[in-house]
């Protein structure tokens, strides 16, 4: 199956900083999304992004789908954004959306 | 609802206890995942459905692991005869339509403690 990897495994930074987070996958995918889980355990969805760049305040993401890479950009980071993040996929003809490994960010004050 | 909710928040169980743990998907919402994740690792696929058809079932890890979702809305996750490897946070999550182009929402999840 499809394998999808997820750098660096751990991040830590001070308020203020920025950071990039990269996501590489093994094959095609018709869906690529960014979630954040907090550290009470929700995951919440950061983006949608099969190809492209979008902004959402502070963060954005960019896929390069025939290169097989997103990445996704927080700027001044806020101790709020600590927790880990994901990026899941879903390869063509499945339903299946995989996990990646995860980065867990820190953000201390 | 307004999102995906999921009960009980935790549960206990002896080991070899019957569980049953609900999903209330987004009132609408075709798809409907189950997901298991253990403590410091990635969700996991357990099994996925289109309105009340299991159309993926690959990831249970044994028969003990039973999913239903019979009026194409709620779905039940059910394990028998727990075990402690069934430790897990098992999560929930829905899409609109058909999941190869939508987001997916997650609900809160279940915190399974086998003893």
């Amino acid at each position: 199956g499809i394998q999808v990897e997820q750098s660096p495994p751990d991040l830590i930074l001070q308020e203020g900083a920025n950071s990039t987070l990269r996501c590489n996958f093994s094959d095609s995918v018709n869906n690529l999304q960014w979630f954040h889980q907090n550290p009470w355990g929700q995951l919440i969805n950061l983006f949608y992004i099969p190809s492209g760049t979008k902004q959402n305040g502070r963060l954005s993401a960019t896929t390069v789908a025939t290169e097989r890479y997103s990445l996704l950009y927080i700027s001044s980071s806020q101790t709020t954004d600590s927790g880990v993040y994901f990026c899941a996929v879903i390869s063509y003809n499945t339903d299946k959306l995989i996990f990646g490994t995860g980065t867990r960010l820190q953000v201390f004050p | 609802g307004a999102g995906v909710s999921q009960s009980p928040r935790y549960k206990v169980a002896k080991r070899g206890q019957d569980v049953a743990l609900r999903c209330d998907p987004i009132s609408g919402h075709v798809s409907l995942f189950w997901y298991q994740q253990a403590l410091g690792q990635g969700p996991e696929f357990l099994t996925y459905f289109q309105n009340e058809a299991q159309l993926d079932k690959s990831g249970l890890p044994s028969d003990r692991f039973f999913a239903e979702r019979p009026e194409g809305s709620v779905s039940t996750l059910k394990i028998q005869r727990t075990q402690q490897e069934d430790s897990a946070v098992y999560l929930c999550a829905s899409s609109l339509r058909l999941a190869g182009n939508e987001k997916l929402f997650f609900g809160s999840g279940t915190q399974l403690s086998v003893l």
